[in-house]
This record gives C-alpha cells, structure tokens and sequence, in this order.
C-alpha cells in the first residue's frame, strides 16, 4: 500500500479555518485519496475522497495538488466538535483495504 | 440514522480466558470489517466478509482469534485464548458495496478489551 505522511498534531482556533496536509509522494494513478476522522472513544467516520479535482461537501473540502503528491483537507470553520484524529489514506480503485497510519490529531481551542 | 452496532461497548477478562465481540452491520451492507486499534495508532484491518465468505484474513492471528458471519449478516469476533498483547479496540466496519473507489466504510463504536 502506498504511504501517506502527516503530520502528528495541528492545532486551531473556534470558528477559524483549518487546513490539515497530507504527502503521499508514492501514490499510484489508480489510488483514490480518502479522508476518515475519529473523534475521541468513537470509531472513525468518513469525511471526504477525490481522485484528481478538488471536491466539497458539507463536512469539508479536498484539495489535491496538480501532481497528486500531496492533498489538503480544509474545516472552513473549526469547531470544538472537529478535535478528533483525521487519518489520510490512499484506497486502489479495485481493493476495500484502509490501511489507517498515525493521523493527526487535531486540537481546537475555544 | 442507520448506525453499526457493537457489543459489549467494554470487557475486561483475564489472561488466557476467552472473549468475543459481536457485530451487526448496517441493513443491506454486504460487507464487514473487523479492525484492532491499539492506543495510540490507526486501527488495522483483521479480516474482511463478503456477505458470509472470508475475503481477507491475512492480518488474523489464527491461532488464537477466529471470526465468522454465518447468514451473511452480524458476525462474531472470537480470541482465545486472549494474552496481554490483545488489549485495544475493536472496531467493526461496514459497507454497501465493496471495492469501489468511492466506498465508504461505517464504523462502529468499539469494543474496548483490557485483558489482565
């Protein structure tokens, strides 16, 4: 499986965009970028995936480099619900697997 | 909102006592994950279900931990006998369709194991 780096810890202010970054240099053509977060004694949740274009939804947007090397996952607006580890992962077209690294955990400061 | 279901939410056993947990997927999801969580990192996938076939259970430590999905529906998580080292989470995940680039997994709660 192709491996992503982020970084350990990020942290935010209330109500304040949040950008979270994620490097995944080895990623192959056919590999969808996921985002999935887990919020403190739960289990983790989907956030959002892409391939190549930037994608939105209610919870968040990606934003994936011309090269796909590297990917953003952006909170528009932080909240004290958004402290949670947020996990990036790299998912083959054809494959179920996620294969989970460390993530980031995120604080958000009132 | 249709949610997984697991039980118990936490177990405490002894050394070299058996243990199992149980899973009720989302209505209709054909697909099953058993994840373990030790504290601390991301949760790794144990075994994953196709309906009631095991699709992969590379990462399953067979000699001591079995998994089974019966009529394709809830399934069952069983370790023994459990050593220290099983301490951590366990985490059942579900999905509609399985190997697709959008799939999205829903996971459950957890099971919390503390083996003493």
């Amino acid at each position: 499986d192709a491996k992503t780096t982020q970084p350990n810890s990020m942290e935010s202010n209330e109500e304040e965009p949040v950008h979270l970054p994620c490097n995944h240099s080895t990623i192959s053509g056919t590999d969808y970028i996921h985002w999935y977060r887990q919020l403190p004694s739960q289990g983790p949740e989907y956030v959002i995936h892409g391939l190549t274009s930037n994608v939105n939804n209610r919870m968040a947007s990606l934003a994936i480099a011309e090269d796909r090397k590297s990917s953003t996952l952006i909170l528009h607006r932080a909240t004290l619900r958004d402290a949670a580890v947020y996990y990036c992962i790299l998912k083959e077209t054809s494959g179920s697997r996620l294969t989970f690294g460390e993530g980031t955990q995120l604080t958000v400061n009132p | 909102e249709a949610e997984v279901a697991q039980s118990p939410r936490y177990k405490i056993t002894e050394k070299s006592q058996a243990v199992a947990f149980w899973c009720d997927p989302i209505s209709g999801h054909a697909t099953l994950y058993w994840y373990r969580q030790i504290l601390g990192q991301g949760p790794e996938l144990l075994v994953q279900f196709q309906d009631e076939s095991v699709v992969d259970d590379s990462q399953l430590p067979k000699d001591r931990f079995s998994a089974e999905r019966l009529k394709g529906v809830d399934s069952t998580l069983k370790i023994q006998p459990a050593e220290l080292g099983d301490s951590a989470m366990y985490l059942c995940a579900s999905s509609l369709v399985a190997g697709t680039y959008g799939e999205t997994q829903y996971f459950g709660p957890g099971t919390r194991l503390l083996v003493l």
